[in-house]
Formats: structure tokens, sequence, C-alpha cells
């Protein structure tokens, strides 16, 4: 069945690092791609999304590019800060008649340091 | 901006004991969702509810589990009876309209924790 994979965490990075996430999919279609934020204490928040091969996503100085030939959507900063601490999850959804039933990875938690 | 309220913040029970977890939509939404995520798991889709009916439920949303909208704003999820293995994070979501998430984004609450003990 369709599945999402996503880099163990935590990950540890001092402020101004450079950030990857790995998120690799399973898809038996054409799967949306979006990446989901937790902040300690809250609810999930959409931090953005893709649609199709080769679009990039881009939200708050994150950055994520749908790669069908490698069936990855990793998601990058190049400047992490102390309030990007958080929980990241990578999702996919299809079109199955159903609604937005989304597929979660099991999220990387990601721990800035100043 | 409109958000996603769940009550309670963490709910703890009895093994046995029924259980209802309340959220509120946002108000112009149609489309309501419950999720849960087992401490260190992923998080899992439950339900799809819309027009007072259930749209699609996974192979977890087994006869122990029902949802409700029993007024204009509230949308519930019961568990009758509740297992240990119940225990964890439900997420409630809503969404304006169907499609494929990138048309409807979900929101979704600070989710309800529960116990079972």
């Amino acid at each position: 069945g369709d599945s999402v994979t996503q880099m163990e965490g935590p990950v540890t990075l001092s402020e101004e690092a450079f950030l990857t996430i790995n998120c690799t999919y399973t898809a038996t279609g054409y799967p949306s791609l979006f990446w989901y934020v937790q902040y300690p204490g809250e609810g999930l928040q959409l931090l953005l999304k893709a649609t199709k091969a080769d679009d990039k996503g881009s939200n708050k100085g994150f950055e994520a590019t749908y790669r069908k030939e490698t069936t990855s959507f990793h998601l990058e900063k190049g400047s992490v800060q102390v309030s990007d601490s958080a929980v990241y999850f990578c999702a996919l959804s299809m079109f199955s008649g159903g609604y937005n039933k989304l597929i979660f990875g099991a999220g990387t938690r990601l721990a800035v340091h100043p | 901006e409109p958000e996603v309220t769940q009550t309670p913040s963490h709910q703890v029970t009895q093994m046995g004991q029924e259980v209802i977890l309340r959220c509120v939509p946002i108000s112009n939404h149609l489309y309501f969702y419950w999720y849960r995520q087992i401490l260190g798991q992923k998080v899992e889709f439950l339900v799809s509810f819309y027009n007072n009916e259930i749209s699609e439920k996974s192979e977890i949303f087994d006869d122990q589990f029902s949802v409700e909208r029993p007024d204009g704003s509230n949308f519930t999820l019961k568990i009758r009876s509740t297992k240990l293995e119940d225990s964890a994070m439900y997420f409630c979501a809503s969404s304006a309209d169907r499609g494929r998430g990138y048309n409807s984004p979900l929101h979704f609450g600070n989710g309800t924790r529960l116990t079972v003990t």
C-alpha cells in the first residue's frame, strides 16, 4: 500500500545551520505531497505542499521539491532558527474518491540550539 | 485565524469505560476527520465525515468507534469500551471542500491525549 518513510530523529542543529530532512514515498498513483509541522503543545500545521512532479513547495524559508524519479520530497532550509524546533511530518494524499485521507510518515523531531 | 479546537487536552480513563472526545471544527468547513498517533508511531487516518455520514474509515475504526455531529458545531469521537491500546493522541481536522488536498488543506486541532489505564 501507499506509505511514507522519513529519516529518524532527533535532528540536533546549531542556529544558522543547513537542514535536510529526508522523505521518500511509495504510491500506486500520483500523490500530492506535504510537509506538516507540529510545534510544542500545538496541532499539525501545513508547512508546504507540491502536487505534481518537479513542483517546489516553499514557506517560511523551507523548501521541498517533488522528485518523481526518486520518489522523494526532502525538506530543506538554508539557515535554521531556534523557533524552527518542532516535529516535522511528511505526508501524501491520494484522491481515492474519499477526501483528504493523508498518509503520514513517523515524524522527525528537530531541535535547534543557539 | 479560525482554528479547530479540541477538548479535553488530556483524558484519563479506565479500561472498558466509554470516552467521548470533542472537537469544534472551523465554522464554514464541511469535511471532518479523526486521526490518531500512538506514542512514537505514525499519525494514522481513522475516519472522514461529510453530510452527516461517514465517507471513509480505516481498519482501525471498528465497531467500538463512532462519530457524530450532534449539532451545528461539535464533532465527536466515541470509543465505547476502551482498551489499553487505544491510548494515543487523537487529532480532529476539518477542511472546506473536497479535493486533492492542495485545494482544501486540512486544519488540525491540538489533539486530545487519551490514556487508558
